[in-house]
């Protein structure tokens, strides 16, 4: 059936260095990618997202790049603070159904 | 900015009772959604709704699930006999245009509890 992996699943930087979490898909149908940050006990947050007609997006600190041949995508976040401590799930959406990957808590220490 | 919103915010029961959490989408969007998280978990899909029917539905979302759009603003999720397994966040989640790649916009969740 329809996976997302996602690695890794803790992360902690130091404010102003940069975070980077990976994911996989495994059907190659899959067309949209989004990103959500979830803080606790609030509902997840759409941050960025990517459509497979694309390569890379970025939005200020954020960035997204997808390798549709490989299946994977990534997102990448510069100068961390540490306000963007939270849990960072991957999406991939599969026609009508979106998966998500298991999470990356993300920590940045002052 | 218009947001998606769900009622009860927390919802405590028995188990073996029947349960009903609310929904109202954005207003102009066509496409809705529940999904699950348990608590420290992943968000996991469990129904999308279009066009007064569901189009696609996971495995945790069995007979004792069902959807309904009783009118053209509220969508339900309705679990029949709840069991200790249940408790979890729910969340309702709705987009507009095109289902393939539109973005979901997510309510703040309802708490279900299961004694």
């Amino acid at each position: 059936g329809e996976n997302v992996e996602q690695h890794p699943s803790t992360l902690s930087v130091q404010e102003g260095d940069s975070a980077v979490i990976k994911c996989t898909y495994s059907d190659s149908a899959s067309n949209y990618f989004p990103w959500y940050k979830q803080e606790l006990g609030k509902r997840p947050q759409l941050i960025i997202d990517i459509r497979s007609n694309v390569g890379e997006k970025k939005d200020q600190r954020i960035a997204v790049t997808l390798n549709k041949t490989a299946k994977h995508f990534s997102l990448h976040i510069t100068e961390t603070q540490p306000e963007d401590s939270a849990v960072y799930f991957c999406a991939a959406r599969f026609y009508d159904k979106v998966i998500f990957g298991p999470g990356t808590s993300l920590s940045v220490i002052p | 900015e218009p947001e998606v919103t769900q009622t009860p915010s927390h919802q405590v029961t028995q188990m073996g009772q029947e349960v009903i959490l609310r929904c109202v989408p954005i207003s102009n969007h066509l496409y809705f959604y529940w999904y699950r998280q348990i608590l420290g978990q992943k968000v996991e899909f469990l129904v999308s709704f279009y066009n007064n029917e569901i189009s696609e539905k996971s495995e945790i979302f069995d007979d004792q699930f069902s959807v309904e759009r009783p009118d053209g603003s509220n969508f339900t999720l309705k679990i029949r006999s709840t069991k200790l397994e249940d408790s979890a966040m729910y969340f309702c989640a709705s987009s507009g245009g095109q289902a393939v790649t539109d973005t979901q916009y997510f309510g703040p969740g309802t708490r279900l509890t299961v004694l």
